[in-house]
């Protein structure tokens, strides 16, 4: 049964730095994997789809790897900024999970200016 | 081009009442899924339909009911409400849902139940 974990489950930086927030998963028979923000009490907005023969993906000052073997991906956040504060979920698209994404808790990220 | 449409975005209802939320896809969208979002539990799937066949079920009781229309929108019905149902219901779109196509989240309904 696939599962995922995301480390920390909580990160405060000041704004400026760079940052990365990981997302690991038991089993490497995914599709795809998709990184979300979430701000409080609202929907899900993505910001990143990596297919599983992709080895990253890039969309301004974030970038998102994947690793299918080792189970694991990265987003990374370069110059951070305070409205990058909210929580990022990473959710594998599974095939042993038919039409339906499995999501990792989630990092809530503070960024401080 | 417009994207997911939940509504309500906000309902409080009674214990023992029903409540009907519904969610409107992107357009050329087939497949909508719902997830169930609380504090404790996070992020739960709760059924996804694709031409209005449902092809997966989470494991929630069968007071938890879903449809979909031919024009790919969808409902889900919530019977007998309890507190615990209380929670942020989100929709999700999807050209073909899974093998290589993203999700598409709406704003959520919000449901409270007192």
């Amino acid at each position: 049964k696939q599962e995922v974990t995301q480390i920390p489950a909580a990160l405060s930086v000041p704004e400026g730095e760079n940052l990365v927030l990981n997302c690991s998963f038991t089993d490497s028979a995914i599709y795809n994997l998709q990184w979300f923000r979430q701000d409080p009490g609202k929907g899900l907005t993505s910001l990143l789809l990596i297919q599983s023969s992709q080895r990253e993906q890039t969309s301004g000052r974030l970038n998102a790897s994947l690793d299918k073997s080792s189970g694991r991906s990265t987003l990374y956040i370069a110059a951070s900024q305070p409205g990058d504060s909210a929580t990022y979920l990473c959710a594998v698209s599974s095939m042993d999970s038919s039409y339906k994404l499995i999501f990792g808790s989630g990092t809530r990220l503070l960024v401080r200016p | 081009k417009a994207g997911v449409t939940q509504t309500p975005r906000y309902l409080i209802k009674t214990r023992g009442q029903q409540v009907t939320l519904s969610c409107s896809p992107i357009s050329g969208h087939r497949s909508v899924s719902w997830y169930q979002q609380t504090p404790g539990q996070g992020l739960q799937f709760l059924f996804e339909y694709f031409s209005e066949t449902q092809r997966n079920k989470g494991n929630f009781p069968g007071r938890f009911s879903g449809r979909q229309f031919s024009n790919s929108r969808s409902e889900m019905n919530v019977s007998t409400l309890e507190l615990g149902d209380s929670a942020l219901y989100l929709c999700a779109s999807s050209l073909k849902g899974q093998t290589g196509y993203g999700y598409t989240f709406g704003s959520g309904t919000r449901l409270t139940v007192v």
